[in-house]
């Protein structure tokens, strides 16, 4: 089956600690994106790859870091620089100028 | 900067009711699209309006799109309980690039027996 598929679904971080999120899809598309949800909150984006080995920064991008050496792969390292990181993420991948496919998402939490 | 409002952020109502579900957005855009979350879950696709005065129909939901008003409705008809979860509407830039959507901050929809 086609989809999109993200892990670990929880993940716990320590202070100080790096934490890298997991994204793959097998639908072929060439634009992926990770984006932010908090509580009651809407989406915002961290950053999107719209090809491999290129990525672009969405709204939020401060303390966290992304690859794009595959096509269909897009892990996303939060890293100890982002002090809030306690949010559920999800990844999406799209084709151009398609709509967006989402992953089940993977809820982060502060130890 | 493209910004999303959608209201109400929060809806009560009852079984067999209709409503109405408003997203505005602030520039000009040519895709609108329209997102049910469940709680925990990820985002389930509802629809797509790509031009001006598209409508499109799925059991009890409706959606329309008026690019010149800057506006889509999501139009719910004789809503039942399973209809109860999360909407959100996004809208992506008028270049038609994939830059990533801009997503309002969601409805939170309650239907009560």
């Amino acid at each position: 089956d086609g989809g999109i598929t993200q892990s670990p679904k929880y993940l716990f971080r320590k202070e100080g600690q790096n934490v890298t999120l997991s994204c793959e899809q097998n639908l072929n598309h060439d634009a992926m994106y990770w984006y932010r949800q908090d509580p009651g909150q809407g989406l915002r984006l961290i950053y999107y790859s719209q090809i491999v080995n290129d990525f672009q920064k969405g709204d939020i991008a401060e303390g966290y870091s992304v690859s794009r050496e595959k096509k269909e792969s897009f892990p996303l390292t939060v890293t100890s620089a982002q002090k809030n990181p306690t949010a559920f993420y999800l990844c999406a991948s799209s084709p151009r100028m398609g709509k967006l496919f989402f992953g089940s998402g993977t809820q982060l939490s502060v130890l | 900067e493209l910004k999303v409002e959608q209201n109400p952020l929060f809806l009560s109502m009852q079984e067999g009711k209709n409503y109405t579900i408003y997203c505005n957005y602030s520039t000009t855009s040519d895709r609108l699209y329209w997102y049910r979350q469940d709680p925990g879950k990820s985002l389930e696709s509802l629809f797509v309006l790509l031009s001006n005065g598209a409508v499109k129909q799925e059991g009890r939901l409706m959606a329309s799109l008026d690019t010149k008003a800057r506006l889509s409705t999501l139009h719910i008809t004789a809503a039942v309980h399973d209809l109860s979860a999360t909407y959100f509407c996004a809208v992506g830039d008028s270049g038609g690039g994939a830059d990533g959507l801009t997503f309002g901050k969601g409805t939170h929809l309650i239907i009560q027996p």
